[in-house]
């Protein structure tokens, strides 16, 4: 079946380091792919999304391309901030699937000043 | 505020008891879930209704019956409450069919303790 695979966290950065959380997916058809976040104590909400190949998506400053060929969708930030800690969840819906998202692991990103 | 709330936010409860756990949303979509997300932050779908009618059941235990009176709600009722029950159960919901991908709104969550 469809999964999502992401990179194990902890991560811990410094302020105004660059972020990359990597994300690999398995699934038939062409999947939309998601990046949501989840700070402490709350819900999840949307990060980014994109729905085909070579689809970039970005939200403050936060960008992840769908790469078809590598199956990734790796999520990038040039500059993180203390407000940025937070877990971050790659997820997809496949095609057929009545709208369910399934979601990576989560990685825990904590950024120190 | 349109939204999706849940109530109630934490529970605590004793094992074999019997609880709920409410969701309402207010975004006009037709299509609701209920995620559980385990302690080392693991989500997984439980549920999904779309327009009232129940359209993914993900292999969960009986003892979890959800439902729907409308497509503005989506209850969670848990029978015979284990220890292995304790997580925080989201509420989601989005508007099938829509142009674009089917973008999930989650509600803020509700811890639930077994003891």
């Amino acid at each position: 079946g469809d999964s999502v695979t992401q990179m194990e966290g902890p991560v811990t950065l410094s302020e105004e380091a660059f972020l990359t959380i990597n994300c690999t997916y398995t699934a038939t058809g062409y999947p939309s792919l998601f990046w949501y976040v989840q700070y402490p104590g709350e819900g999840l909400q949307l990060l980014l999304k994109a729905t085909k190949a070579d689809d970039k998506g970005s939200n403050k400053g936060f960008e992840a391309t769908y790469r078809k060929e590598t199956t990734s969708f790796h999520l990038e930030k040039g500059s993180v901030q203390v407000s940025d800690s937070a877990v971050y969840f790659c997820a997809l819906t496949g095609s057929n699937q009545g709208g369910k998202l399934i979601f990576g692991q989560g990685t825990e990103l904590s950024v120190k000043p | 505020d349109t939204a999706v709330s849940q109530t109630p936010k934490y529970l605590v409860t004793q094992m074999g008891n019997d609880k709920s756990i409410k969701c309402e949303q207010n975004l006009g979509h037709d299509t609701m879930y209920w995620y559980k997300q385990d302690s080392k932050k693991f989500l997984k779908i439980m549920f999904s209704y779309n327009n009232k009618e129940l359209i993914i059941n993900e292999t969960v235990p009986n003892r979890f019956s959800p439902k729907s009176p409308d497509k503005a709600h989506l209850n969670l009722h848990i029978n015979s409450l284990e220890l292995g029950d304790s997580a925080v159960y989201f509420c989601a919901s989005s508007q099938m069919g829509r142009a674009g991908a089917n973008v999930l709104t989650f509600g803020a969550g509700s811890r639930l303790t077994v003891l």
